[in-house]
């Protein structure tokens, strides 16, 4: 089955750094790879995501890229402010179905002022 | 729409107890999931539905582990009976399918946080 590693499990940053999460996955047939960030005490939430046809993708301060042939992908986060201390977590689907997805073990990020 | 509903939003129970959680899947969505949620293990992934029908619970630990979906609403995740190390939140979510023009965003619940004593 699918497996996904996540690296690193913590990373401390300064106001306005960058920060770069990257995770590995097993199966090839994986065709879809969102980042969900969670806050303390709070559900998980999708904050970008990619498929396999696309190597990069972003949205303001937050991209993600992807490398099929690697098995990897990476969330690249600018500018880093407070807020954006959470939790964040890689996921890749169980299978070409694309039904279930399974996780990363996380990344606590932590961002100074 | 409300989104994924979860009850209780935390129990308490003593070990050897039957613990129910309860999961209600937004709307119009074909697949619901559970996951587990542990600071060892992080999101585990229980089991899965597609249209009501259990598709993979490789994922659930152990027989005291059982999941069913009677109808598109509603979905129960039961642990009998219940220990110690069962301990952790209990995430209900749901997806549409898939398509070309959908990628099929998972959205949580609010998650069942259970203690086992």
């Amino acid at each position: 089955g699918e497996n996904v590693e996540q690296h690193p499990s913590t990373l401390s940053v300064q106001e306005g750094d960058s920060a770069v999460i990257k995770c590995t996955y097993s199966d090839s047939a994986s065709n879809y790879f969102p980042w969900y960030k969670q806050e303390l005490g709070k559900r998980p939430q999708l904050i970008i995501d990619i498929r396999s046809n696309v190597g990069e993708k972003k949205d303001q301060r937050i991209a993600v890229t992807l490398n099929k042939t690697a098995k990897h992908f990476s969330l690249h986060i600018t500018e880093t402010q407070p807020e954006d201390s959470a939790v964040y977590f890689c996921a890749a689907t169980l299978n070409q179905a694309g039904t279930a997805l399974i996780f990363g073990k996380g990344t606590t990020l932590s961002v100074s002022s | 729409d409300a989104g994924v509903i979860q009850s209780p939003r935390h129990e308490v129970t003593e070990m050897g107890q039957e613990v129910t959680l309860r999961c209600k899947p937004i709307s119009g969505h074909n697949s619901l999931f559970w996951y587990r949620q542990t600071m060892m293990r992080g999101l585990e992934l229980l089991i899965y539905f597609n249209n009501n029908v259990p598709i993979d619970d490789s994922g659930m630990p152990e027989d005291r582990f059982s999941a069913k979906m009677p109808n598109a609403s509603f979905s129960t995740l039961k642990i009998q009976p219940s220990e110690p190390r069962d301990s952790a939140v209990y995430f209900c979510a749901s997806r549409p399918l898939p398509s070309a023009a959908n990628t099929g965003e998972l959205f949580f619940g609010e998650g069942s946080r259970l203690t086992v004593l």
